[in-house]
């Protein structure tokens, strides 16, 4: 079956240290997204990626990294200048990148199973 | 600016009740597309629909139904005769002329038996 898969479920972090969280996607989507959610403030992007090779900056990716070297696979460093990283990660892909100018042939994200991290 | 406000953070009914979410947006776009998707205690996030700008008819899937206004920027969702397997959070989420998703703040909904 296609889909999204992300890895591990859980995972805890000690002070200091970098983690990386897994992002694969055999759905042959072009675009990739890392979301954040904490409780009562929604999902926000972190990074994205259109592309192979190219991510651009989301909303907060202060403390984060990310590389796009398949197209099946965005996975997330979240590094020690993350100061308050435990939350739900949570990973998205979609067909095709959207224009800025118009929507071409958009449709719905297809999300993975989240990824929560804690730090302890 | 692109916003979505889901004044409702929490609600709870008894099985068989219907409950309507509301959801407002805000966008100077005039293409855009609008989402709900539901997330379940497991986590990931389910499609449910999605509505563009151009069309405001109102869909019915079911027991779901959604209520599209632009007139009011509002994309209320409603759900008829629910079910115990309908408790999860929800959001209304918005994609202007842009690639990123907005999502609003989520409604909980606690179905009872």
């Amino acid at each position: 079956d296609g889909g999204i898969t992300q890895s591990p479920k859980y995972l805890f972090r000690k002070e200091g240290q970098n983690v990386t969280l897994s992002c694969e996607q055999n759905l042959n989507h072009d675009a990739m997204y890392w979301y954040r959610q904490d409780p009562g403030q929604g999902l926000r992007l972190i990074y994205y990626s259109q592309i192979v090779n190219d991510f651009q900056k989301g909303d907060i990716a202060e403390g984060y990294s990310v590389s796009r070297e398949k197209k099946e696979s965005f996975p997330l460093t979240v590094t020690s200048a993350q100061k308050n990283p435990t939350a739900f990660y949570l990973c998205a892909s979609t067909p095709r990148y959207r224009s800025t100018t118009r929507i071409q042939g958009h449709t719905e994200a297809f999300f993975g199973q989240g990824t929560r991290l804690t730090v302890v | 600016a692109q916003k979505v406000t889901q004044a409702q953070t929490e609600i709870s009914v008894v099985e068989k009740e219907d409950v309507t979410l509301d959801c407002v947006y805000e966008t100077r776009d005039t293409t855009y597309y609008l989402f709900w998707y539901k997330q379940p205690p497991s986590g990931e996030l389910v499609f449910l629909i999605r509505r563009n700008s151009f069309d405001e008819q109102n869909e019915i899937s079911g027991r779901y139904s959604w209520n599209f206004q632009k007139s009011t920027s509002s994309f209320n969702f409603t759900i008829t005769a629910s079910q115990v397997v309908d408790s999860a959070v929800y959001f209304c989420a918005l994609t202007p002329g842009f690639q990123k998703l907005v999502f609003g703040t989520g409604t909980r909904l606690l179905v009872s038996p």
